[in-house]
Protein backbone atom coordinates (compact mmCIF):
# COMPACT_ATOMS: atom_id res chain seq x y z
CA UNK A 1 0.00 0.00 0.00
CA UNK A 2 1.32 3.76 -0.20
CA UNK A 3 2.67 5.11 2.06
CA UNK A 4 4.81 8.48 2.61
CA UNK A 5 6.37 8.18 6.42
CA UNK A 6 7.41 11.88 7.17
CA UNK A 7 10.14 12.83 9.67
CA UNK A 8 9.53 14.40 13.21
CA UNK A 9 8.40 17.36 14.73
CA UNK A 10 11.44 20.18 14.53
CA UNK A 11 11.55 23.15 16.79
CA UNK A 12 13.58 26.00 15.86
CA UNK A 13 14.80 29.62 16.49
CA UNK A 14 14.36 32.30 13.64
CA UNK A 15 16.72 32.59 11.14
CA UNK A 16 17.38 28.81 11.35
CA UNK A 17 16.60 26.55 8.36
CA UNK A 18 14.65 23.24 8.74
CA UNK A 19 14.84 20.11 6.52
CA UNK A 20 11.88 17.89 6.69
CA UNK A 21 11.96 14.25 5.04
CA UNK A 22 9.52 12.12 3.13
CA UNK A 23 9.71 8.36 2.23
CA UNK A 24 7.80 6.88 0.30
CA UNK A 25 7.22 3.29 -0.22
CA UNK A 26 4.59 0.78 -1.80
CA UNK A 27 4.53 2.57 -5.70
CA UNK A 28 7.12 3.12 -7.93
CA UNK A 29 8.81 6.48 -6.93
CA UNK A 30 9.94 7.64 -10.19
CA UNK A 31 5.73 8.20 -11.28
CA UNK A 32 4.94 10.09 -8.75
CA UNK A 33 5.31 13.75 -8.72
CA UNK A 34 5.29 14.95 -5.07
CA UNK A 35 4.27 18.28 -3.59
CA UNK A 36 4.65 20.01 -0.54
CA UNK A 37 1.82 21.42 1.29
CA UNK A 38 1.87 23.18 4.72
CA UNK A 39 -0.98 24.42 7.48
CA UNK A 40 -0.43 27.11 10.02
CA UNK A 41 -2.25 26.62 13.04
CA UNK A 42 -5.85 26.85 13.14
CA UNK A 43 -5.81 28.20 9.03
CA UNK A 44 -5.98 26.52 5.68
CA UNK A 45 -3.87 24.62 2.96
CA UNK A 46 -1.02 26.49 1.72
CA UNK A 47 0.83 25.00 -2.01
CA UNK A 48 4.54 25.67 -1.41
CA UNK A 49 5.94 23.70 -4.25
CA UNK A 50 6.56 20.50 -6.34
CA UNK A 51 9.29 18.10 -7.09
CA UNK A 52 9.84 15.81 -10.54
CA UNK A 53 11.47 12.84 -8.83
CA UNK A 54 12.68 11.29 -12.07
CA UNK A 55 14.83 13.97 -12.86
CA UNK A 56 14.81 16.38 -9.38
CA UNK A 57 13.08 19.38 -11.05
CA UNK A 58 11.24 21.60 -9.00
CA UNK A 59 8.57 25.02 -8.95
CA UNK A 60 8.14 26.46 -5.74
CA UNK A 61 5.13 29.21 -4.75
CA UNK A 62 6.52 32.76 -5.68
CA UNK A 63 6.19 33.60 -1.76
CA UNK A 64 8.88 30.91 -1.13
CA UNK A 65 11.04 31.56 -3.74
CA UNK A 66 14.43 32.41 -2.70
CA UNK A 67 14.28 30.60 0.74
CA UNK A 68 13.15 26.95 -0.46
CA UNK A 69 14.76 23.43 -1.59
CA UNK A 70 13.80 19.96 -2.51
CA UNK A 71 15.66 17.84 -3.41
CA UNK A 72 15.10 13.89 -3.71
CA UNK A 73 17.22 10.46 -3.04
CA UNK A 74 16.54 7.92 -5.54
CA UNK A 75 17.95 5.09 -4.02
CA UNK A 76 16.59 5.74 -0.67
CA UNK A 77 12.77 6.94 -2.16
CA UNK A 78 12.98 9.68 -0.06
CA UNK A 79 11.87 13.45 -1.12
CA UNK A 80 13.08 16.36 1.11
CA UNK A 81 12.14 19.54 1.79
CA UNK A 82 14.59 22.70 3.44
CA UNK A 83 12.96 26.20 3.97
CA UNK A 84 15.87 28.48 5.18
CA UNK A 85 15.76 31.82 7.01
CA UNK A 86 12.47 30.85 9.44
CA UNK A 87 9.97 33.33 11.16
CA UNK A 88 7.46 32.81 13.16
CA UNK A 89 4.92 33.07 10.71
CA UNK A 90 6.52 29.29 9.80
CA UNK A 91 5.59 27.48 12.56
CA UNK A 92 2.74 24.99 10.61
CA UNK A 93 2.24 21.19 9.76
CA UNK A 94 4.54 20.44 6.57
CA UNK A 95 2.94 17.80 4.37
CA UNK A 96 4.55 15.74 1.47
CA UNK A 97 1.75 14.97 -0.55
CA UNK A 98 1.83 12.48 -3.99
CA UNK A 99 0.65 13.93 -7.32
CA UNK A 100 -2.57 12.00 -8.47
CA UNK A 101 -1.44 9.08 -10.97
CA UNK A 102 -0.50 10.41 -14.50
CA UNK A 103 -0.74 13.69 -13.19
CA UNK A 104 0.69 15.91 -11.08
CA UNK A 105 -2.91 18.13 -10.41
CA UNK A 106 -3.90 16.67 -7.09
CA UNK A 107 -2.48 15.05 -4.47
CA UNK A 108 -3.94 11.61 -3.76
CA UNK A 109 -1.52 10.50 -1.00
CA UNK A 110 -0.70 12.30 1.88
CA UNK A 111 2.08 12.20 4.92
CA UNK A 112 1.24 12.31 8.26
CA UNK A 113 2.43 15.73 8.95
CA UNK A 114 5.15 17.35 10.48
CA UNK A 115 5.39 19.80 13.04
CA UNK A 116 7.76 22.86 12.43
CA UNK A 117 7.86 25.35 15.37
CA UNK A 118 10.13 28.43 14.88
CA UNK A 119 10.44 30.06 18.43
CA UNK A 120 12.93 32.39 20.18
CA UNK B 1 -2.75 33.88 -9.30
CA UNK B 2 -5.78 32.56 -8.98
CA UNK B 3 -7.93 32.91 -5.89
CA UNK B 4 -10.54 30.42 -5.06
CA UNK B 5 -13.39 31.78 -2.34
CA UNK B 6 -15.52 29.37 -0.67
CA UNK B 7 -19.04 29.50 0.95
CA UNK B 8 -20.11 29.32 2.80
CA UNK B 9 -17.67 29.66 5.61
CA UNK B 10 -19.76 27.86 8.03
CA UNK B 11 -22.24 24.87 7.18
CA UNK B 12 -24.89 23.57 10.57
CA UNK B 13 -26.86 20.62 9.11
CA UNK B 14 -28.22 17.65 10.63
CA UNK B 15 -27.65 14.02 9.99
CA UNK B 16 -29.31 12.96 7.13
CA UNK B 17 -29.05 16.09 5.25
CA UNK B 18 -28.09 17.16 1.64
CA UNK B 19 -24.73 19.42 2.04
CA UNK B 20 -24.45 22.02 -0.84
CA UNK B 21 -20.47 23.73 -0.70
CA UNK B 22 -19.14 26.09 -3.07
CA UNK B 23 -16.03 27.06 -4.73
CA UNK B 24 -15.56 29.83 -6.69
CA UNK B 25 -12.39 30.96 -8.95
CA UNK B 26 -11.28 34.25 -9.64
CA UNK B 27 -10.60 33.27 -13.52
CA UNK B 28 -11.60 30.10 -15.78
CA UNK B 29 -9.62 26.70 -13.91
CA UNK B 30 -11.45 24.70 -16.66
CA UNK B 31 -12.10 21.42 -15.02
CA UNK B 32 -8.86 21.55 -13.09
CA UNK B 33 -10.38 21.49 -9.53
CA UNK B 34 -10.46 18.74 -6.74
CA UNK B 35 -12.05 18.37 -3.49
CA UNK B 36 -10.86 17.43 0.07
CA UNK B 37 -12.32 16.53 3.48
CA UNK B 38 -9.75 17.16 6.79
CA UNK B 39 -10.72 16.11 9.91
CA UNK B 40 -8.93 17.38 12.97
CA UNK B 41 -5.62 16.27 13.44
CA UNK B 42 -5.63 14.41 9.96
CA UNK B 43 -4.10 15.02 6.61
CA UNK B 44 -6.41 15.58 3.69
CA UNK B 45 -8.02 13.34 1.90
CA UNK B 46 -8.45 13.66 -2.02
CA UNK B 47 -12.32 13.62 -3.01
CA UNK B 48 -13.16 14.59 -6.11
CA UNK B 49 -10.94 15.53 -9.02
CA UNK B 50 -11.15 17.13 -12.47
CA UNK B 51 -14.21 18.42 -11.17
CA UNK B 52 -16.91 15.48 -11.01
CA UNK B 53 -14.38 12.51 -10.82
CA UNK B 54 -14.56 10.46 -7.34
CA UNK B 55 -11.20 9.19 -5.97
CA UNK B 56 -10.78 5.78 -5.01
CA UNK B 57 -13.24 4.52 -1.92
CA UNK B 58 -15.36 7.44 -1.98
CA UNK B 59 -18.20 6.93 -1.07
CA UNK B 60 -21.00 7.35 -3.73
CA UNK B 61 -22.54 10.18 -1.29
CA UNK B 62 -20.09 12.72 -2.48
CA UNK B 63 -20.78 14.36 -5.70
CA UNK B 64 -18.84 17.12 -7.48
CA UNK B 65 -20.10 19.87 -10.46
CA UNK B 66 -18.97 22.72 -12.33
CA UNK B 67 -16.17 24.25 -14.56
CA UNK B 68 -15.20 27.26 -15.28
CA UNK B 69 -15.24 29.26 -12.02
CA UNK B 70 -18.08 28.04 -10.32
CA UNK B 71 -17.63 24.69 -8.42
CA UNK B 72 -20.13 22.38 -6.24
CA UNK B 73 -19.53 19.90 -3.77
CA UNK B 74 -22.64 17.92 -2.93
CA UNK B 75 -23.34 15.25 -0.27
CA UNK B 76 -26.02 13.94 -0.40
CA UNK B 77 -26.97 12.42 2.65
CA UNK B 78 -24.42 13.54 5.66
CA UNK B 79 -23.34 10.70 7.77
CA UNK B 80 -21.70 11.32 10.99
CA UNK B 81 -18.58 11.10 9.67
CA UNK B 82 -19.07 13.46 7.11
CA UNK B 83 -18.75 16.68 9.72
CA UNK B 84 -15.21 18.55 9.07
CA UNK B 85 -13.47 20.65 6.76
CA UNK B 86 -13.42 20.69 3.04
CA UNK B 87 -11.27 22.76 0.70
CA UNK B 88 -11.05 23.12 -2.81
CA UNK B 89 -7.98 23.44 -5.17
CA UNK B 90 -7.28 24.14 -8.61
CA UNK B 91 -4.32 23.44 -10.92
CA UNK B 92 -3.58 26.49 -13.37
CA UNK B 93 -0.09 26.79 -14.91
CA UNK B 94 2.24 24.55 -12.44
CA UNK B 95 1.17 27.06 -9.74
CA UNK B 96 -1.44 25.73 -7.09
CA UNK B 97 -3.82 26.91 -4.53
CA UNK B 98 -6.51 26.29 -1.92
CA UNK B 99 -10.00 27.73 -1.01
CA UNK B 100 -9.94 28.62 2.81
CA UNK B 101 -12.32 25.96 3.42
CA UNK B 102 -15.92 25.38 4.51
CA UNK B 103 -16.37 24.09 8.13
CA UNK B 104 -19.51 21.77 8.39
CA UNK B 105 -20.72 21.07 11.37
CA UNK B 106 -22.92 19.77 13.06
CA UNK B 107 -26.12 21.71 13.89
Amino acid sequence: QVQLVQSGAEVKKPGASVKVSCKASGYTFTNYFMHWVRQAPGQGLEWMGIINPTGGSTSFAQEFQGRLSMTRDTSTRTVYMELFSLRSEDTAVYYCARGLGGTEYYFDFWGQGTLVTVSS
Amino acid sequence: EIVLTQSPATLSLSPGERATLSCRASQSVSSNLAWYQQKPGQAPRLLIYDASYRAAGIPGRFSGSGSGTDFTLTISSLEPEDFAVYYCQQRSNWLYSFGQGTKLEIK
